[in-house]
């Protein structure tokens, strides 16, 4: 099943603690994101990645880091997490031109 | 301030009636697409809309991209309680075509 996988579904975390969100797509795509969720604010970008090595700032992104050292995957790292980086997570992926698949989404809180 | 507005951000209605959200921007858009978000998921793709004056039918879900590819609308006809969710539009643009999402209206249909 072509399918968008992240995890942990849920996490709960202190600030200051590094955590890793990981994401992975098995249906070959170039693009890869990753979208925060908060109410009245719509899904916003943190990262995007066009291909293997190639990644890039999106609308959000301090306090965030990627990496994309293979084509299937694409990892949020939270170096220092603070409480104002709670929120819902989603990563997607999508071919060049086409529509974003998304992942079921990381609920992250921060205390 | 959203690159696409949406509007109305909430929406209940009765079962039966009809129905229709709006996404708009200053801007142009290569395409336009919209999602569909159900609790505790990641948003699923309805239909994506490339040429302006564009009308595409899905079933009870009707979509049109405006002549300037600025603007869409959603309607849905004889609203079902099924339909529930959150309604996102995403515009494609800038050099890497990628996607800007709105802040979604949410549709409650009630029995």
């Amino acid at each position: 099943e072509a399918q968008v996988t992240q995890n942990p579904r849920y996490l709960i975390t202190v600030t200051g603690k590094k955590l890793t969100v990981t994401c992975s797509q098995n249906m070959n795509h170039e693009y890869m994101s990753w979208y925060r969720q908060d109410p009245g604010l719509g899904l916003r970008q943190i990262y995007y990645s066009m291909n293997v090595e190639v990644t890039d700032k999106g609308d959000v992104p301090e306090g965030y880091k990627v990496s994309r050292k293979e084509k299937r995957n694409f990892p949020l790292i939270l170096e220092s997490p603070s409480p104002n980086q709670t929120s819902l997570y989603f990563c997607a992926s999508r071919p060049r031109g086409g529509y974003y698949t998304f992942g079921s989404g990381t609920r992250l809180t921060v205390v | 301030t959203q690159l696409l507005e949406q509007s109305p951000q909430f929406l209940s209605i009765q079962e039966g009636e009809n129905l229709t959200v709006y996404c708009n921007s200053s801007s142009v858009f290569s395409s336009l697409q919209w999602y569909r978000q159900e609790p505790g998921e990641g948003p699923v793709l309805l239909v994506t809309v490339v040429t302006g004056g564009e009308v595409k039918k899905l079933k009870r879900l009707t979509f049109q991209f405006g002549d300037a590819r600025k603007d869409s609308s959603l309607h849905i006809t004889a609203a079902q309680p099924g339909d529930t969710g959150l309604y996102l539009c995403a515009g494609a643009q800038g050099w890497n075509n990628d996607m800007r999402f709105g802040a979604g209206t949410r549709l409650t249909v009630k029995p």
